[in-house]
């Protein structure tokens, strides 16, 4: 159990594009997902905390114009990078955990935005 | 606030060595502490966790003990394989699931057959 499903894996987009990236959890209710970047050879980087019905919560230093983030429902949060740039290319990862457990959070699989 | 220090890679073995890897933290409160791994072009897998001083997680013969008294949670396995070759973070939760984990900057592990 606590599958999260993150797509695309990659994409590839024109400098000036938007990208939007999917984070589902398949098998239990997510009030909260976190989205993270990842830079090459780098530990993660907290970018924002989902928060189901509300507003993302961004950390600082995180454009929250550039990367919009949406939490429509207790299963799907997307992060929508705007108006991308080559300084935007990176591994983005969501993660998510059931309430209430000590399961330890999962994690998509990543997605791998290169911005050209 | 709440940290967690890891060792820093790159690491090398031969194949059947044995691994440790230091990952000591500092929280307010009683966290859960747990260990990942990233595998190259992968998203991040839970290897094992642990909840509460003196547990011990265990997974694929890789082992953590979780030490209060030396707040400390080093990840050890006897015998390592190519296929362990990947990146392990270390990480904590004083909050589960409505505050993001604390992660250490991973250390990358290589075998060597």
């Amino acid at each position: 159990g606590a599958v999260v499903s993150q797509h695309p894996s990659r994409v590839i987009c024109k400098s000036g594009t938007s990208v939007k990236i999917e984070c589902r959890s398949l098998d239990f209710q997510a009030t909260t997902m976190f989205w993270y970047r990842q830079f090459p050879k780098q530990s993660l980087m907290l970018m924002a905390t989902s928060n189901e019905g509300s507003k993302a919560t961004y950390e600082q230093g995180v454009e929250k114009d550039k990367f919009l983030i949406n939490h429509a429902s207790l299963t799907l949060s997307t992060l929508t990078v705007t108006s991308a740039h080559p300084e935007d290319s990176s591994f983005y990862i969501c993660s998510a955990t059931p309430p209430g457990a000590h399961y330890g959070y999962t994690f998509g699989s990543g997605t791998r935005l290169t911005v050209v | 606030g709440d940290s967690v220090t890891q060792m820093e890679g790159p690491v090398t073995l031969s194949e059947e060595a044995f691994l440790t890897i230091n990952c000591t933290y500092t929280a307010t409160g009683y966290p859960s502490l747990f260990w990942y791994v990233q595998y190259p072009g992968e998203g991040l897998q839970l290897l094992l966790k642990a909840t509460k001083a003196d547990d011990k997680g265990s997974n694929k013969g890789f082992e953590a003990t979780y030490r209060k008294e030396t707040t400390s949670f080093h990840l050890e396995k006897g015998s390592v394989q190519v296929s362990d070759s990947a990146v392990y973070f270390c990480a904590l939760s004083v909050n589960s699931g409505n505050t993001p984990l604390v992660f250490g900057k991973g250390t990358r592990l290589s075998v060597i057959a």
